[in-house]
């Protein structure tokens, strides 16, 4: 059962910030938010994920709001091959992760 | 290290017959999650196994559908009778010991078509 919302799609200019909204009002204390991205039909790709402090690696940072109700993944430069579904995840205990539909971003030349 | 590995990368069956899919998890971990996704569809949890114990399988279809995780060699995704709506991928993701802030990494997953 979806424990967060995503739009369905976005557009991104290439070499702009694509920034992807999540909601997730329900989620609860010892909850992570966790975000993968699916290139075409390949498998799953770990990006990033986080508790309640902002994060960031050499792929993306991510945004959680104080109230941990929502957050933002931010690409900073986005590139064609960032053309992906991307989805936002809540999840505690292991990794029984549910995907939802995401958000299939679009970085145009 | 080599990633989450899985074969066949594409696996045809006929009606009726067995499909076996097979996942190594990367080095060092010892927890495997399978995950079927259908067409257009987001990624669905199937099952959660450690080495030689299922953890949860609250995803598994209740009949023709089994997982192993052996102590030895790699875990076995096993679809018996298969009929046309179990054509899918099947992705095998793993992630090491710990149950908290860990992260899950994915194979390319198997394709299977049934005819």
């Amino acid at each position: 059962d979806a424990k967060t919302t995503q739009p369905t799609s976005m557009d991104c200019a290439e070499g702009r910030a694509a920034n992807l909204p999540c909601n997730h009002s329900t989620i609860s204390g010892n909850e992570y938010v966790y975000w993968y991205r699916q290139i075409h039909s390949q498998g799953p790709q770990y990006i990033i994920h986080g508790l309640k402090n902002n994060e960031t690696n050499e792929m993306a940072s991510l945004i959680i709001t104080e109230d941990r109700k929502s957050s933002t993944l931010i690409l900073p430069h986005a590139t064609l091959r960032d053309t992906a579904v991307y989805y936002c995840i809540v999840a505690n205990t292991g990794n029984q992760f549910y995907f939802g539909t995401g958000t299939s971003l679009t970085v145009i030349p | 290290n080599a990633g989450v590995m899985q074969n066949p990368r594409h696996l045809v069956r006929r009606r009726g017959q067995e499909a076996r899919l097979r996942c190594s998890p990367m080095k060092g971990h010892s927890h495997v999650y399978w995950y079927r996704q259908l067409p257009e569809e987001g990624l669905k949890f199937m099952v959660y196994l450690q080495k030689e114990n299922i953890i949860d399988e609250s995803g598994m279809p209740k009949e023709r559908f089994s997982a192993e995780f052996p102590k030895e060699g790699p875990s076995i995704l096993r679809i018996q009778q298969v009929v046309r709506g179990d054509s899918a991928a099947y992705f095998c993701a793993s992630s090491p010991p710990g149950f908290v802030n860990t992260e899950a990494f994915f194979g390319q997953g198997t394709r299977l078509t049934v005819v």
